[in-house]
């Protein structure tokens, strides 16, 4: 039983398009995560949700867009793709004043943008 | 500019053998330390942790120890196993359990 899910594992789009990651966690956790995992290996966050409102944004490009429709879930949505923009992202989770915050990752998405 | 760095792309160590895995950091605000575990394909899964009040913290056959005054934690594996073998991540906090900072990772091998 997963406890942080995310699809699709794969995307393969071109320049200028717009697409999502869906991401879900059934740990009952308040706090969601959006990672980047870039070519040199580091993972940087991007955005973090706790109960839904947004208490991180990193110097994160405007055309990517966190949605958290419930505390369970937090989708990416991703404008007008750039070659940059391919990387490995990874969704966490975590709950507030649990020992120390340890998140609990997503098996993460490969986007590849051509 | 990097906060957390790992120097080491990747260790080869004997079954059996210590596996000794480092981490540097810069900002001396950090006081919470993780190591994360990532098989390939797979999102990290969270190892241990060591919190700045403390210089060592021990969980089976991993150790972790921080000093402070070096800025420097490092991840000991004994004895390591061919399981263990995945990339390691280091991860620092400030304070606000809500955002890390992560190392590159380091890449161990154990060979049987």
């Amino acid at each position: 039983d997963t406890a942080v899910s995310q699809t699709p594992k794969y995307l393969v789009t071109q320049m200028g398009n717009d697409k999502s990651i869906k991401c879900e966690q059934n740990l009952g956790h308040d706090t969601m995560y959006w990672y980047k995992q870039d070519s040199k290996k580091f993972l940087k966050i991007m955005f973090s949700y706790n109960n839904k409102e947004l208490i991180i944004n990193e110097t994160v490009p405007n055309r990517f867009s966190p949605k958290s429709p419930d505390k369970a879930h937090l989708n990416l949505h991703i404008n007008s793709l750039e070659l940059g923009d391919s990387a490995v992202y990874f969704c966490a989770s975590s709950q507030e004043g649990l020992a120390g915050g340890e998140q609990y990752f997503g098996p993460g998405t490969r986007l590849t943008v051509t | 500019d990097q906060q957390v760095k790992q120097n080491s792309p990747s260790l080869s160590v004997q079954e059996g053998r210590i596996s000794i895995l480092n981490c540097d950091y810069t900002n001396s605000m950090f006081d919470y330390f993780l190591w994360y575990k990532k098989y390939p394909a797979e999102g990290p899964t969270f190892l241990i942790s060591i919190s700045s009040i403390k210089d060592k913290n021990e969980d089976g056959r991993f150790t972790v120890f921080l000093n402070k005054s070096a800025k420097h934690l490092s991840l000991h594996i004994v004895p390591s196993q061919p399981g263990d073998s995945a990339v390691y991540f280091c991860a620092a906090s400030g304070g606000n359990f809500n955002k890390f900072y992560f190392g590159s990772g380091t890449k161990l091998n154990v060979k049987p």
